[in-house]
């Protein structure tokens, strides 16, 4: 099973304005983490936000923000104010169990965004 | 500070032979994770280094194997290579207690 579901292949958005990107995730373990990367053409994974599982507040960025609803288990990431330079590729990961221990993140396929001016 | 360096950016390789991909960490980070990445199976993860130890394995045949120095300098060998193999090698390090991981721009792999 899907441990990281990305539902929308591809998403458009008029320059300016925001736009949301769905994660849902499964887990039974209670101390997981959640994170957003970017990845342009050029193939680099850019960190964009993360969310604790303990963490009391949606976790905020810039323009970034993490819309995270525990109970559904779902961690969206919502961008405010879209650029052309956000046009790419967006990842939510999670890795699960403590970040002492283990460094694996397991990938969702990824949403790809298009910034239309 | 220096972020982490994958060299060589693109190789092409043919279908039999071995390629050895290389990742320096942000300096101070013990910790080296490998993914590769390719169209049909997205991000998946290899291994992880800490300290010249793995400390985690993904579910990769054995021709996929790596190593990490002292200097957490880390290697990735493919043996035998495979058309299935063309794919974007990634590495992360990251440092303990931190929970961020920062990447390289990958190495992009091509079988012939």
């Amino acid at each position: 099973a899907q441990k990281i579901t990305q539902t929308q292949p591809g998403m458009f958005v008029q320059e300016k304005e925001a736009v949301t990107l769905d994660c849902t995730y499964d887990t039974s373990d209670p101390s997981y983490g959640l994170f957003w990367y970017k990845q342009p053409s050029s193939g680099e994974m850019i960190f964009l936000i993360y969310q604790g599982s303990y963490d009391q507040q949606n976790a905020t960025e810039g323009r970034y923000s993490l819309n995270f609803q525990k109970a559904r288990k779902s961690a969206n990431l919502v961008i405010s104010a879209s650029q052309l330079g956000d046009s790419a590729m967006y990842f939510c990961a999670m890795r699960e169990g403590e970040a002492g221990n283990n460094r694996k993140l397991i990938w969702g396929l990824g949403t790809s965004l298009a910034v239309n001016p | 500070k220096a972020g982490v360096t994958q060299t060589p950016r693109y190789l092409i390789k043919t279908r039999g032979q071995q390629v050895t991909l290389s990742c320096s960490p942000i300096s101070g980070h013990r910790s080296v994770s490998w993914y590769q990445q390719t169209p049909g199976q997205g991000l998946q993860f290899l291994f992880e280094y800490f300290s010249e130890t793995q400390r985690n394995k993904g579910n990769f045949p054995g021709r996929f194997s790596g190593r990490q120095f002292s200097n957490s300098r880390s290697e990735m060998n493919v043996s035998t290579l495979e058309l299935g193999d063309s794919a974007l090698y990634l590495c992360a390090s990251s440092s303990s207690g931190s929970y961020g991981y920062t990447f390289g721009s990958g190495t992009r792999l091509t079988v012939v």
